[in-house]
């Protein structure tokens, strides 16, 4: 079984300050992870993704995540916010077994960014 | 244009009628899926194909039907449409497993 917890329903961050959106999983396998984005009205956009090669990972829009098997956490940052970021924001684990990819989907993070 | 599209964006029908979600990707990706997102339920997964002429059930099957007779193609059929599948619907395609996949917009659809 796999699940995956966004610990955050809503992140609230000003212009240019830190952004810092958690998420843990549980999955008897090793997973595969990814961050998606959705901006209003859109379809997800993948914005990163983790498959066991090195635990931090860079992805599109100065956007990385950090995968520490310890503590089951897979956190999404970036150094400063941009207005451009509000959206919503899923984690998402992914089990790859017998020719089948399950993916499991976080409930979401909204971010807003304060100008 | 390169991409992957879903239509119609927006679409209101009766209970009981049969109605179709179009999704067409041009990457000519193996994979396709369906999704629908709702709150408090997040993304599931409807249904998936694997390659053209092979398709299976996902998460939430139950009064849709799909099929895929060529590799960019992936409609959605609602049978009888329910109030209870009242949702937005999410097309995605990838070229394998593990890569991370694809979104379209979105079909918005309310069954009244």
């Amino acid at each position: 079984a796999q699940s995956v917890t966004q610990l955050d329903s809503h992140v609230s961050v000003s212009e240019g300050t830190p952004v810092l959106l958690r998420c843990n999983y549980s999955s008897s396998y090793s997973p595969s992870l990814f961050w998606y984005v959705q901006h209003p009205n859109k379809g997800l956009q993948l914005l990163l993704k983790y498959t066991s090669a090195a635990t931090l990972v860079k992805g599109i829009n100065g956007f990385e995540a950090e995968f520490k098997k310890s503590e089951t956490s897979f956190h999404l940052t970036k150094p400063s916010a941009h207005m451009s970021d509000a959206a919503e924001y899923f984690c998402v684990v992914s089990r790859i077994r017998f020719g089948n990819e399950k993916l499991t989907f976080g409930t979401g993070t909204r971010l807003t960014i304060i100008p | 244009d390169a991409g992957i599209t879903q239509s119609p964006r927006y679409k209101i029908t009766e209970t009981g009628r049969q109605v179709t979600l179009m999704c067409h990707q041009t990457w000519s990706h193996s994979y396709m899926f369906w999704y629908r997102q709702d709150l408090g339920h997040g993304l599931r997964l409807i249904y998936y194909s694997a390659a053209a002429d092979i398709t299976d059930k996902g998460e939430v099957p139950d009064g849709y039907v799909v099929s895929r007779s060529k590799t960019e193609n992936f409609p959605l059929t609602l049978e009888s449409a329910t109030r209870s599948q009242t949702s937005v619907y999410f097309c995605a395609s990838g070229p394998g497993l593990g890569y991370g996949y694809t979104f379209g917009s979105g079909t918005r659809l309310t069954v009244v």
